[in-house]
């Protein structure tokens, strides 16, 4: 079965440095990745995709994730850190042999320190 | 498109009752999902429909959630007795037909059982 594992259930930064919020799959063919953002009280909105393009990826807000096959990697990162950053992450996967499932990782709480 | 629409954005029931959540999708998409989101669990795949016919419902927890698409406008996941384990916030997701596109979310159900 596919799977997506995100390392982390909180991350804490500084604003101004750099974020780098860590999401592993698990598939025996390559999937399409997302990743989410959630505000509070607020329903989930993309921030970028995978989908066997570019490997580098670029979304909104100045964030940006990296397919790496050999890794089973899709890492999120963004050089600098805002305070409007802070929200909970979500890493999902869909395709390959999920019959059209959108499968989610736990998430990742980003806290943004002045 | 005004989005996906659900309702009530905040339930209050008593344990025992029946509670009835509603989604209302995007026009034209094929994919609806129904998760549920809490502290302990994140966010878990309950049901999905494609094409208004339930593809895997092996994430709904007990036979006391049930979840109906009776057509391509309107779903419902109704919970019936409700208890207080079922607290959590109810999201709806659609997508189109291909699975390397964006599910969009709802704004959520906060469901409270006292």
């Amino acid at each position: 079965a596919q799977s997506v594992t995100q390392l982390g259930s909180h991350v804490s930064v500084s604003e101004g440095a750099l974020v780098l919020l860590r999401c592993n799959y698990s598939s025996s063919v390559p999937p399409y990745l997302f990743w989410y953002v959630q505000y509070p009280n607020q329903g989930l909105q993309l921030l970028l995709k995978y989908t066997s393009a570019a490997t580098l990826v670029k979304g909104i807000n100045g964030f940006e994730a990296e397919f790496k096959k050999s890794e089973t990697s899709f890492h999120l990162t963004k050089p600098s850190a805002h305070m409007s950053d802070a929200a909970e992450y979500f890493c999902a996967l869909a395709g390959g042999t999920s019959y059209g499932k959108l499968t989610f990782g736990q998430g990742t709480i980003l806290t943004v320190h002045p | 498109d005004a989005g996906v629409i659900q309702s009530p954005r905040h339930e209050v029931t008593e344990m025992g009752q029946e509670v009835t959540l509603r989604c209302k999708p995007i026009s034209g998409h094929d994919y609806l999902f129904w998760y549920r989101q809490t502290m302990m669990r994140g966010l878990e795949l309950l049901i999905y429909f494609n094409n208004n016919v339930p593809i895997d419902d092996s994430g709904m927890p007990e036979d006391r959630f049930s979840a109906k698409m009776p057509n391509a406008s309107f779903s419902t996941l109704k919970i019936q007795p409700s208890e207080p384990r079922d607290s959590a916030v109810y999201f709806c997701a659609s997508r189109p037909g291909r699975e390397n596109t964006e599910a969009f979310f709802g704004q959520g159900t906060r469901l409270t059982v006292v």
